[in-house]
């Protein structure tokens, strides 16, 4: 299986702040990659997928970029709304769909 | 627009049996593969299965194969989830989940749209 590890496990930042949350494949999976928003209690939604492309209605300043092994999700601009888990995941093929562990993002 | 309803979750025994549904709504369910996703209290997500379209494709989790036995019914566009052997470890919130797009033309299939959920607790 190929494992998605998600870097750091939580972190902290102001409003305003540019974030930068990491996931890494054990094996290249192109552009395979999405990112989910988890907000407390609620459903993951999804943010980016084929790496960088935003999913309609999700603001701009969520980005995301990468290929092969490494990706990154950015977000410009911190926002209260933002507080959530956020999960990167590799839909390349099943059965080798995998989830990272999840980011928790918190408002300092 | 488009709407997931899971039914069917629970308390049950270990190593009884539980059936999860999933009305789908606001789409034409028969051109899209759908999948299972579960969260256990607390924790991330994980992939359970996945069905083609026409339902003739599935693949498990390793977690979860020879236990758990998706299908679907494009005439009553429902998504089923069958679990037997149940263990604490299947314990979770069961996601059912549409893909982004369908058809050849379609390399990225992420999942757009999730149910609300349905909790399984596996407890004696």
């Amino acid at each position: 299986d190929i494992q998605m590890t998600q870097s750091p496990s939580s972190l902290s930042a102001s409003v305003g702040d540019r974030v930068t949350i990491t996931c890494r494949a054990s094996q290249g999976i192109s552009n395979y990659l999405a990112w989910y928003q988890q907000r407390p209690g609620k459903l993951p939604k999804l943010l980016i997928y084929a790496a960088s492309t935003l999913q309609s209605g999700v603001p701009s300043r969520f980005s995301g970029s990468g290929s092969g092994t490494s990706f990154t999700l950015t977000i410009s601009s911190l926002q209260p709304e933002d507080v959530a888990s956020y999960f990167c995941q590799n839909y390349n093929s099943a059965p080798s769909i995998t989830f990272g562990q999840g980011t928790r993002l918190e408002i300092k | 627009q488009v709407q997931l309803v899971e039914s069917g979750g629970g308390v049950v025994q270990p190593g009884r049996s539980l059936r999860l549904s999933c009305a789908a709504s606001g789409f034409t369910f028969s051109t899209y593969g759908m999948h299972w996703v579960r969260q256990a209290p607390g924790k991330g997500l994980e992939w359970v299965a996945e069905i083609s379209d026409d339902g003739n494709n599935k693949k498990y989790a390793e977690s979860v194969k020879g236990r758990f036995t998706i299908s679907r019914d494009n005439f009553d566009n429902t998504l089923d989830l069958q679990m037997n052997s149940l263990g604490p470890e299947d314990t979770a919130v069961y996601y059912c989940a549409k893909v982004l797009c369908s058809g050849s033309s379609c390399p990225h299939r992420p999942f757009d749209c999730w149910g609300q959920g349905s909790l399984v607790t596996v407890s004696s």
